[in-house]
């Protein structure tokens, strides 16, 4: 069992959709929580992070994480064609000797005009 | 500020040829990590350095190395190249807390 499983897609939406996007995780030690959005042959760029449990908005973006659960979010309002990407969750475990980033697959995503 | 930038953009290699492949940190940053990306797929954690140390290293054989100068910026070495280690090469910079910030990578194609 990979430590992070993410539904690799293809999600397909209609402009202005809400899009939800889930990681699910089985090592109780992770702490951060974090989602990139990747296009296509670039690097990942941090959207958003969460430490421990909580919701976090930022804009048209929502980060949410369940611990109890060991499941996380990333909502996206009013999507847009510009949205279209592979969405990265990553997670870290505290201390300097464990805080590498695991990653799920990517979800991709295409916002349709 | 600039953000983290690594060179070259893209590199086309023969198998058992060895590669450098650079990356500089985002201003202020001091812990430079990297991963390899293979298509379709997460990034795979591959080493960590902070105080120009190797503090962590995830599952990839010794052909493999780095080096990180006092500067922070760093270098991946992969000696003895396979088809297998064709792949996005990606650098990420952090400060204490473990929020990482990427390049936009090398793209490495081994023939």
């Amino acid at each position: 069992q990979k430590e992070v499983e993410q539904d690799p897609g293809p999600l397909s939406v209609p402009e202005g959709a809400i899009v939800s996007l889930n990681c699910t995780y089985s090592n109780s030690a992770f702490q951060y929580f974090m989602w990139y959005r990747q296009y296509s042959r670039k690097g990942p760029e941090l959207l958003m992070y969460t430490y421990s449990s909580g919701n976090k908005e930022d804009g048209r973006f929502t980060a949410q994480v369940d611990k109890s659960s060991k499941y996380i979010s990333l909502f996206i309002r009013d999507s847009q064609p510009s949205d279209s990407a592979t969405y990265l969750c990553a997670m870290s475990a505290v201390g300097g000797a464990t805080n590498k980033l695991i990653f799920g697959t990517g979800t991709l995503l295409a916002v349709q005009p | 500020d600039a953000g983290v930038t690594q060179s070259p953009t893209h590199l086309i290699k023969t198998r058992g040829q060895q590669v450098t492949l650079r990356c500089s940190p985002k201003s202020g940053h001091d812990t430079v990590s990297w991963y390899q990306q293979a298509l379709g797929q997460g990034p795979q954690f591959i080493f960590q350095y902070y105080e120009e140390e190797e503090r962590q290293r995830g599952n990839f054989p010794d052909r493999f190395s780095g080096h990180q100068f006092p500067n922070y910026s760093s270098e991946l070495n992969v000696n003895a190249l396979l088809l297998g280690d064709s792949a996005l090469y990606l650098c990420a910079s952090s400060l204490w807390e473990n929020i990482q910030y990427f390049g936009a990578g090398t793209r490495l194609s081994v023939l």
